[in-house]
């Protein structure tokens, strides 16, 4: 079963518009990731979130982190048409070394 | 080379026909994880690797799935009689700190006719 669930499963904005993206995991973590991935093939890595953060930037990308709630969001300021893709949340878990990812969010961002 | 390299970049192979799939990781990086993506969908996580450890296999779906990492380098991902539904994308990542970033080779798309 997939650690993390990203909502929603689909997001259409306008350029120049924020996205916001959330991400929702069931066991404790050491830390969250978030990538991107374009056409269905690799992904990027985004940003790292430590359990013990609660809020990071890089660039127009800002990431929160609760884990009480065992959620996280991502938000992308004044999109750009460039930032159409597929968003995934990724986690670790204790007893398990992999990465979990979630089932995405795909952006699609109208000029 | 800079980045993980997956080959081929797309396979079409007759139902039960076996498949290999090669991942040359990031060099010095000592994790390896193998995931499928079918369409328009998540990640599933196949099997991973971790320098001289014994490799976490528990997302391998059946027995025809097998994977081996020789000299802790390249890994081979071998498909044994094929079906239709093992048609996905398989993707390849490595990563220098267990848990860290991962980077992404541009997967192998398979097709199983």
């Amino acid at each position: 079963s997939q650690q993390g669930e990203e909502d929603p499963q689909a997001l259409s904005i306008q350029e120049g518009e924020n996205a916001t993206m959330n991400c929702s995991y069931k066991t404790s973590i050491n830390n969250l990731q978030w990538y991107r991935q374009n056409s269905g093939r690799g992904l990027v890595h985004l940003i790292l979130i430590r359990s013990n953060e609660r809020e990071k930037h890089s660039g127009r990308l800002r990431v929160t982190l609760d884990t009480s709630k065992k959620s996280s969001s991502l938000l992308i300021t004044a999109s750009r048409a460039a930032d159409t893709a597929s968003y995934f949340c990724a986690t670790d878990a204790p007893g398990r070394r992999a990465l979990t990812f979630g089932s995405g969010t795909r952006l699609q961002v109208q000029p | 080379g800079a980045g993980v390299s997956q080959s081929p970049s797309n396979k079409v192979t007759e139902k039960g026909k076996d498949v290999e799939l090669r991942c040359d990781p990031i060099s010095g990086h000592t994790a390896l994880y193998w995931y499928r993506q079918s369409l328009g969908q998540g990640l599933e996580f196949l099997i991973y690797f971790q320098g001289n450890s014994a490799p976490d296999k528990s997302g391998l779906p059946s027995d025809r799935f097998s994977a081996e990492r020789t000299g802790g380098s390249v890994s081979t991902l071998t498909i044994q009689r094929t079906q239709q539904e093992d048609s996905a994308v398989y993707l390849c990542a490595s990563s220098l700190l267990v848990q860290g970033e991962a980077f992404f080779g541009q997967g192998t798309r398979l097709t199983v006719v």
